[in-house]
């Protein structure tokens, strides 16, 4: 089983709706999460920490589920801009600084 | 802040020669580089963990010898592809981690990649 795991998709949804993506993690004891976005042929960007309690962000909104072991990325009244591919990344408790992948969910936002 | 820069942003060598490619962190004190490769619409497969002062720690299935990486500085690790060939042609990113975001802030922020093309 990966360590950290995505729906690839393709998620192809209209502008203005709500989307939603999951990603798992295997190891019960990781640390720390995070959402990051990549654009065609260029670096992945941090989106936004994923907080015990959950966090939002403007449209954006991260929830982390310790119990099932995964994370959680809404996006709300999507943009045309938002088209991307999405990755989770998780910190082992193992490491204390490397980072898992998922290998990401592309989102494609049509006017 | 915290910005990564990498360089060249891109790089074509021919089979057999060697390329080096630079990670610099510009705004903050990295204590730990990454270094991932990334194939087309593929994952980030992380290479090797670099922190300053001391020995790369290489992933699984990652040649050392071939894969060559020098941290010798908190702002500055290199990456060296030994004899390069078509097969390592991919777009490699560097992240670095480190006080950017906090004390005990594990945020990565990623160079802008370089992509390399090995004929």
């Amino acid at each position: 089983r990966k360590e950290v795991e995505q729906d690839p998709g393709p998620f192809n949804v209209p502008e203005g709706a709500t989307v939603a993506f999951n990603c798992t993690y295997s190891n019960s004891a990781s640390q720390s999460f995070f959402w990051y976005r990549q654009d065609c042929r260029k670096e992945p960007k941090l989106l936004m920490s994923v907080y015990s309690s959950g966090n939002e962000d403007g449209r954006f909104t991260a929830q982390l589920n310790r119990a099932s072991q995964y994370i959680s990325l809404l996006i709300r009244d999507s943009k045309l801009s938002d088209s991307a591919t999405y990755l989770c990344a998780v910190i082992p408790y193992s490491s204390a600084s490397k980072i898992i992948f998922g290998s990401g969910t592309r989102l494609s936002i049509r006017p | 802040g915290a910005v990564v820069s990498q360089h060249p942003s891109r790089v074509i060598c021919k089979s057999g020669t060697s390329v080096k490619i630079e990670c610099r962190s510009l705004d903050f004190q990295a204590t730990t580089m990454f270094w991932y490769r990334q194939f087309p619409k593929k994952s980030l497969m992380l290479m090797a963990t670099s922190n300053e002062g001391s020995k790369a720690t290489y992933e699984q299935g990652v040649e050392k010898d071939k894969f060559l990486i020098n941290h010798a500085s908190l702002t500055l690790s290199t990456l060296t592809v030994t004899s390069a060939h078509p097969e390592d042609s991919s777009f490699y990113i560097c992240s670095a981690s480190g006080l950017a975001g906090g004390p005990g802030s594990h945020e990565q922020y990623f160079g802008p990649g370089t992509r390399l093309t090995v004929t």
